[in-house]
């Protein structure tokens, strides 16, 4: 089965940095990557989304990135702001895994002033 | 994006008895809907997934005769954990399947 792995665990940046997040799959069917934030206590909430037929995708501060041939992508988040404080997972999906999400372990950013 | 219910939102229970969940999906209809289980801490792990009108299909690992999923209805996923214990004490999360994933609230479970 899918197996997706996520680093760091744990980020911390000054306000107004940058953050990137890194994620690698193992099964090359996998063809849907998004990327959830989640807040204590919370449901994760699905930030942006990539698909395999694109190699980026951008949507204000928020920026994904695929390879396809390294089966890596990455979420960068520019202008940090305390607000994106919260732990972010990247996940995996794909027809050979019937859809379904395989998360990654959590990167816990924390944003500080 | 689409709404996704879950109740209760968190339970107490004692040791040994059962706990039921509802997941519901209040603007479309799902014939898939996944359960998920979170310890503090972790990410989310799947549990199994339920499809409407059949059985679910479980994790390696999750136990079937614990964990009863059962999807009567379009729109309605329950999973009822059977036969508690503390070690069940976890977040789980339902989520129900559009064009994207939308996640339910989550429910605290707590066996004394």
């Amino acid at each position: 089965g899918e197996n997706v792995e996520q680093h760091p665990s744990t980020l911390s940046v000054q306000e107004g940095d940058s953050a990137v997040i890194k994620c690698t799959y193992s099964d090359s069917a996998s063809n849907y990557f998004p990327w959830y934030k989640q807040e204590l206590g919370k449901r994760p909430q699905l930030i942006i989304d990539i698909r395999s037929n694109v190699g980026e995708k951008k949507d204000q501060r928020i920026a994904v990135t695929l390879n396809k041939t390294a089966k890596h992508f990455s979420l960068h988040i520019t202008e940090t702001q305390p607000e994106d404080s919260a732990v972010y997972f990247c996940a995996a999906s794909g027809p050979g895994g019937g859809n379904k999400l395989t998360f990654g372990t959590g990167t816990q950013l924390k944003v500080e002033l | 994006g689409a709404v996704v219910s879950q109740h209760p939102s968190w339970v107490i229970c004692k040791s040994g008895t059962s706990v039921k969940i509802e997941c519901r999906s209040l603007d479309f209809q799902a014939t898939t809907m996944f359960w998920y289980r979170q310890f503090p801490k972790q990410s989310l792990m799947l549990m199994a997934t339920s499809n409407e009108g059949s059985k679910a299909t479980y994790e390696q690992g999750v136990e079937k005769d614990k964990f009863l999923i059962n999807h009567a209805s379009l729109t309605l996923s329950t999973l009822t954990v059977t036969s508690a214990h503390p070690e069940d004490s976890s977040f789980y999360i339902c989520s129900a399947r559009s064009e994207e994933q939308f996640f339910g609230p989550g429910t605290r479970l707590t066996v004394l």
